[in-house]
């Protein structure tokens, strides 16, 4: 079984489109996030949610709108595209605070 | 805010060779895990180091975390093709978010 998962594992749009990307994990653990890695492989925290508490990281644009119908779910909305949001998208999971991350596979998102 | 960083950024040697990657913050960690990204693939734990000076070791593989609990290493003994890919050092405050280093790639020549 997938520890985390994403759909879908590419996504090819144009520039002005709406997409979303899901994220499911099966561990049960309580914090979820989503980061950007972008070409030069610099992963980017974009957003924390831990039991309904939601952390932004600031520098990530309000295009960017993350979804929690549940605890096993965490899904990214991104609203009009941009070239420079072409990257590879990671979802991860940890159990809490000082454990170690579970990371999906990627969703590569390329927007021309 | 808490930064960290990595250096090299990128490492070519010759299969065989030894290989070092260091992390420093700038400010105190709690802990101090370290992650592979093979090409192509996702970031993958490796460890975690929580006490001043401790080293862990995982085969060719040896980790450390400086006395001050603000810098560390991986350094990997005897490279072998499948060492290569993106190490990745990340800083943990006891927050919700782990800071990553901008990781070190690292190419090994048959």
């Amino acid at each position: 079984d997938t520890a985390v998962s994403q759909t879908p594992k590419y996504l090819v749009t144009q520039m002005g489109n709406d997409k979303s990307i899901k994220c499911e994990q099966n561990l049960g653990h309580d914090t979820m996030y989503w980061y950007k890695q972008d070409s030069k492989k610099f992963l980017k925290i974009m957003f924390s949610y831990n039991n309904k508490e939601l952390i932004i990281n600031e520098t990530v644009p309000n295009r960017f709108s993350p979804k929690s119908p549940d605890k096993a779910h965490l899904n990214l909305h991104i609203n009009s595209l941009e070239l420079g949001d072409s990257a590879v998208y990671f979802c991860a999971s940890r159990p809490g605070r000082l454990y170690e991350q579970f990371f999906g596979p990627g969703t590569r998102l390329t927007v021309l | 805010g808490q930064q960290v960083m990595q250096i090299p950024q990128y490492q070519h040697v010759q299969e065989g060779e030894d290989f070092t990657t260091y992390c420093n913050s700038s400010t105190t960690l709690s802990n101090i895990q370290w992650y592979k990204q093979r090409p192509g693939g996702h970031p993958v734990f490796l460890i975690q180091l929580v006490k001043s000076g401790e080293v862990k070791k995982q085969k060719r593989l040896t980790f450390q975390f400086g006395e001050a609990k603000k810098n560390s290493s991986l350094h990997i003994t005897a490279t072998q093709t499948t060492d290569v890919g993106t190490y990745f050092c990340a800083g943990d405050n006891a927050g919700n978010m782990l800071t990553f280093g901008g990781g070190t790639r690292l190419m090994v020549k048959p």
